[in-house]
């Protein structure tokens, strides 16, 4: 069962505008959910995470929001760069347990 | 810092064959694990360690073993390779000093991509 699920397989932006990046998950017990982001032949790179007790998280050009009762996160890239074109995974965690959605290959287009 | 390392990068294996991934960093880290990324199914969780001497299972740890004897390192066995193994694997850290959910921020290493004939 894929207890988180990323449903947009790929999005092009073009450089400048606003990339939103959406996850949803069903496991009510995850409190913390991360973005993660994968350039070919290359690990995951950590890039921003939320806790469920807040409902926003920003980091520069990166901000997360997280809807609770809609078990519903997204990543918001602003303003959208080509070197932000990867694969980015949406992941929900609690202790001892961690979770990946497939992944949304973002391309930014000059 | 090398930060996490995975060695071998390609690796091609008969069914039946066992071998081990080799992890390593040398960031002092006490949370490691592994995950298993397969087409359309992101990364799945095989085995983590909060520290030496600790392993536990993930979501999908069956046909493989962990140990964990040093900080440093965390090797992933493959004990009888089956097709269904062929995968690209990643091993990661975490720098978290409190086992709660935020240790699933971590580093990974560039993977190690088997193939399983």
């Amino acid at each position: 069962d894929q207890q988180v699920k990323q449903n947009s397989p790929s999005l092009s932006v073009q450089e400048g505008r606003i990339s939103i990046l959406n996850c949803d998950y069903t496991n009510s017990m995850f409190d913390y959910f991360l973005w993660y982001k994968k350039y070919p032949a290359e690990g995951p790179t950590f890039l921003i995470s939320i806790s469920s007790i807040k409902d926003k998280n920003e980091d520069g050009r990166f901000t997360v929001f997280l809807n609770k009762s809609a078990k519903h996160l997204s990543l918001h890239i602003v303003p959208s760069q080509p070197g932000d074109s990867a694969v980015y995974f949406c992941a929900a965690s609690a202790v001892g347990d961690m979770r990946f959605g497939a992944g949304t290959r973002l391309t930014v287009k000059p | 810092n090398a930060g996490v390392t995975q060695t071998p990068k390609f690796q091609v294996l008969k069914t039946g064959q066992s071998m081990t991934l080799q992890c390593a960093q040398d960031m002092n880290h006490e949370y490691m694990s592994w995950y298993r990324q397969d087409p359309g199914m992101g990364l799945r969780l095989i085995h983590y360690s909060v520290g030496a001497g600790i392993t536990d299972q993930g979501e999908v740890p069956n046909g493989y073993n962990v140990s964990r004897s040093t900080t440093e390192d965390f090797p992933l066995r493959l004990l009888s390779a089956a097709p269904s193994q062929t995968s690209v694997y990643f091993c990661a850290s975490s720098s978290t000093r409190t086992w709660d959910s935020s240790a699933w921020e971590q580093y990974f290493g560039p993977g190690t991509r088997l193939t399983v004939t």
